[in-house]
C-alpha cells in the first residue's frame, strides 16, 4: 500500500470548516483513499473513502485531486467533539481491516 | 447491534509474564485483525485471522500469537512480556469479501511493569 504524508497538527475554530490535507504521490490506480479518526483513548473510527471522485457523507467531504496524488478531508462545521487524530490511508478496496498503515496522522484541535 | 468489543479494558502485567486479550467482532463480520498502538504513534498491524487461521502478519516477533474461534471471536496472546509491549491493543473486524470498512474496538490498555 502507498504511504501518505500529513501535517502533524492543525487548529480550527469551532463552527469553521476544517480542511485536512494528505499527500499520496505514489498511489496506484486501484488504491482508494480512506480517512479514519481516533478520538483520545478510543479506537479508530471510519470517516469516508474515495477513488477519484469527490465524496460526501454525513460526517465529511473528501476532495481528491485529478492526478490523485493528494486529497483533502473537509469537516464543514467543526465542533469540539471533532478534536482527534485524523489518519489518511491509501489501500486497495475490499481488504477490510487487513494491514492498514496508519502513520502518525494529523492532530486536529478545535478551539472554542 | 453490538460493535467490536474487547476485554479487558485495562491490564497490568509484570515483565516476563504472559497475557491474553480477547475480541468479539461486529455482528456479521468474519475477519479479525489486531493492532498495537504505542503512545504517540499510529496503530501498527500485528496479524489478521480468517477461518480460524492467521492469514497475514506484520513485523512482530512470534511472542505474539493469536487464535480465532468458530464464532469468529479472537484472542491475542503475548508471551515473555517486555516493557516495550506496553501499548493500546486494538481489534478490528471486517468482512473478508466485498467492501466493508474496518470497525475498531475501544482497545485494551496493557501496561508492563
Amino acid at each position: 500500500d502507498a504511504k501518505t504524508t500529513q501535517p502533524p497538527s492543525m487548529d480550527c475554530a469551532e463552527g469553521r470548516a476544517a480542511n485536512l490535507p494528505c499527500n499520496h504521490s505514489t498511489i496506484s490506480g486501484n488504491e482508494y483513499v480512506y480517512w479514519y479518526r481516533q478520538i483520545h483513548s478510543q479506537g479508530p473510527q471510519y470517516i469516508i473513502h474515495g477513488l477519484k471522485n469527490n465524496e460526501t457523507n454525513e460526517m465529511a467531504s473528501l476532495i481528491i485531486t485529478e492526478d490523485r496524488k493528494s486529497s483533502t478531508l473537509i469537516l464543514p462545521h467543526a465542533t469540539l467533539r471533532d478534536t482527534a487524530v485524523y489518519y489518511c490511508i491509501v489501500r486497495v478496496a475490499g481488504t477490510g481491516a487487513n494491514n492498514l498503515f496508519f502513520g502518525t496522522g494529523t492532530r486536529l484541535t478545535v478551539i472554542p | 447491534d453490538a460493535g467490536v468489543t474487547q476485554s479487558p479494558t485495562h491490564l497490568i502485567k509484570t515483565r516476563g509474564q504472559q497475557v491474553t486479550l480477547r475480541c468479539s467482532p461486529k455482528s456479521g463480520h468474519d475477519t479479525v485483525s489486531w493492532y498495537q498502538q504505542a503512545l504517540g504513534q499510529g496503530p501498527q498491524f500485528i496479524f489478521q485471522y480468517y477461518e480460524e487461521e492467521e492469514r497475514q502478519r506484520g513485523n512482530f516477533p512470534d511472542r505474539f500469537s493469536g487464535h480465532q474461534f468458530p464464532n469468529y471471536s479472537s484472542e491475542l496472546n503475548v508471551n515473555a512480556l517486555l516493557l516495550g509491549d506496553s501499548a493500546l491493543y486494538l481489534c478490528a473486524s471486517s468482512l473478508v469479501r466485498g467492501f466493508t470498512e474496518a470497525f475498531f474496538g475501544q482497545g485494551t490498555r496493557l501496561t508492563v511493569v
